[in-house]
């Protein structure tokens, strides 16, 4: 089975600064990993994955997240935080064996100006 | 680009009404999904196809049905709405590269 855990339901961070969302992950397989993110009233867009090619990943919109096997850790980070970075982000696992997806909690970010 | 359609955005129905939720997808996936989204618990899987006519329970299928007639098409079905089924639903396909593309979202309010 696979479960993630996403750390801090809510981030605040100033414009221009860091973006760190914190993702862990159980699986008793190699796993797939996921961020997806959720702009207000809209569905889930994949901002990038990790298919067990390079372990760091680059995604779409300036992110990236790196895959710690050690740490078991697939965390989501951005190095410049824009206005429009302000959604929620999930992160979600699978084991590979079959297409379901577990998804953590979910963490919303908020951009200050 | 792959394209998931719901059918409606938001949607008011009353306790006991017999609810359904359609999802289309055009792409030829052969894997859909239907998850609830509540605050602070993330996704949660309802049900899930691999095919036509094939339908497997997910995490929380109690009180939920669903049919898959074709294979583009996936509805969800609320036989009684209740009051504790108030949630976004989201719908999502996969080919099978493991990646999900999701719909927009129903938000069910049921009074």
């Amino acid at each position: 089975a696979q479960s993630v855990t996403q750390l801090g339901s809510h981030v605040s961070v100033s414009e221009g600064a860091l973006v760190l969302l914190r993702c862990n992950y159980s699986s008793s397989v190699p796993p797939y990993l996921f961020w997806y993110v959720q702009y207000p009233n809209q569905g889930l867009q994949l901002l990038l994955k990790y298919t067990s090619a390079a372990t760091l990943v680059k995604g779409i919109n300036g992110f990236e997240a790196e895959f710690k096997k050690s740490e078991t850790s697939f965390h989501l980070t951005k190095p410049s935080a824009h206005m429009s970075d302000a959604a929620e982000y999930f992160c979600a696992v699978t084991g590979g064996i079959d297409y379901k997806l577990s998804f953590g909690a979910g963490t919303t970010v908020t951009v200050r100006a | 680009d792959v394209k998931v359609t719901q059918s409606s955005r938001y949607l008011v129905k009353r306790t006991g009404e017999k609810v359904f939720l359609e999802c289309v997808q055009d792409m030829d996936h052969e894997n859909m999904f239907w998850y609830r989204q509540d605050p602070g618990l993330g996704l949660r899987l309802i049900y899930f196809s691999y095919d036509v006519k094939m339908k497997e329970k997910g995490d929380i299928p109690e009180g939920y049905s669903v049919s898959r007639e074709k294979k583009e098409r996936f509805s969800l079905i609320l036989e009684s709405a209740s009051t504790n089924q108030t949630s976004m639903y989201l719908c999502a396909s996969t080919r099978g590269e493991f990646e999900q593309y999701f719909g927009p979202g129903t938000r069910l309010t049921v009074t």
